[in-house]
């Protein structure tokens, strides 16, 4: 079935670095959220985004819808060893592939 | 407020058996989902139920899974005979009719088939 990227797969980290994620699609979206799974959890909600071009913060995460819907970032500034984790972008449309999770960037942050 | 409630747990079974998931959503919460989710890999979703209704099934295997949501709150997910290929965790989420996009999940099963 349809897939939405996400790059990079795998990222280890310095405790204290920065960390971004990217997720792609190949067609327009409606709204795009994000998830977080720690190791063994299960999927917590992070955010919403909705608007072209938006940009959401939470702490240390910063969250960006691009300005044509088909793609959107995740942004830590000075990760922390809490934030290891898988994020998941899982874009909603009114198309085809409602409710696809995307294939997840595992974060690993070195103490 | 009560989250996602999910059991087993863990399941073990002998290739060929029979298994049955339970799921309670978030009280009030009228869309649930049903994903399988393997190692490594996000969620898959196999069924999503609007109430009673199941309104996306195109993914689950019919020919071993079946799903019900009676009365529109507790659902079942279960597999007939199971596979070695089943082995997964099974994770049971719900939504609000006001935020569907925005999904609750429970802390899953994970099943070994042996």
């Amino acid at each position: 079935g349809q897939q939405v990227m996400q790059i990079p797969q795998y990222q280890h980290v310095q405790e204290g670095e920065d960390f971004t994620t990217y997720c792609n699609s190949s067609t327009t979206l409606s709204n795009i959220q994000w998830y977080k799974q720690r190791p063994g959890g299960h999927p917590v909600f992070l955010i919403q985004l909705v608007k072209s071009g938006e940009v959401k913060k939470q702490k240390r995460l910063t969250f960006q819808f691009g300005e044509a819907k088909k793609n959107s970032s995740l942004h830590i500034t000075a990760t922390q060893t809490t934030d290891v984790g898988t994020y998941f972008c899982a874009p909603t449309t009114s198309g085809t592939y409602k409710y696809i999770f995307g294939t997840g960037t595992r974060l690993k942050v070195l103490a | 407020e009560a989250g996602v409630v999910q059991s087993p747990r863990y399941k073990i079974i002998e290739k060929k058996q029979p298994v049955a998931f339970w799921c309670n959503p978030i009280s009030g919460h009228n869309t649930l989902y049903w994903y399988l989710q393997n190692l490594g890999q996000g969620p898959e979703l196999l069924i999503r139920y609007e109430n009673e209704e199941a309104v996306d099934d195109s993914q689950l295997p019919k020919d071993r899974f079946s799903a019900e949501r009676l009365k529109g709150v507790d659902s079942t997910l279960k597999i007939q005979p199971a596979e070695l290929g089943d082995s997964a965790v099974y994770l049971c989420a719900s939504s609000s009719f006001h935020s569907t996009d925005t999904q609750y999940f429970g802390p899953g099963t994970r099943l070994t088939v042996l």
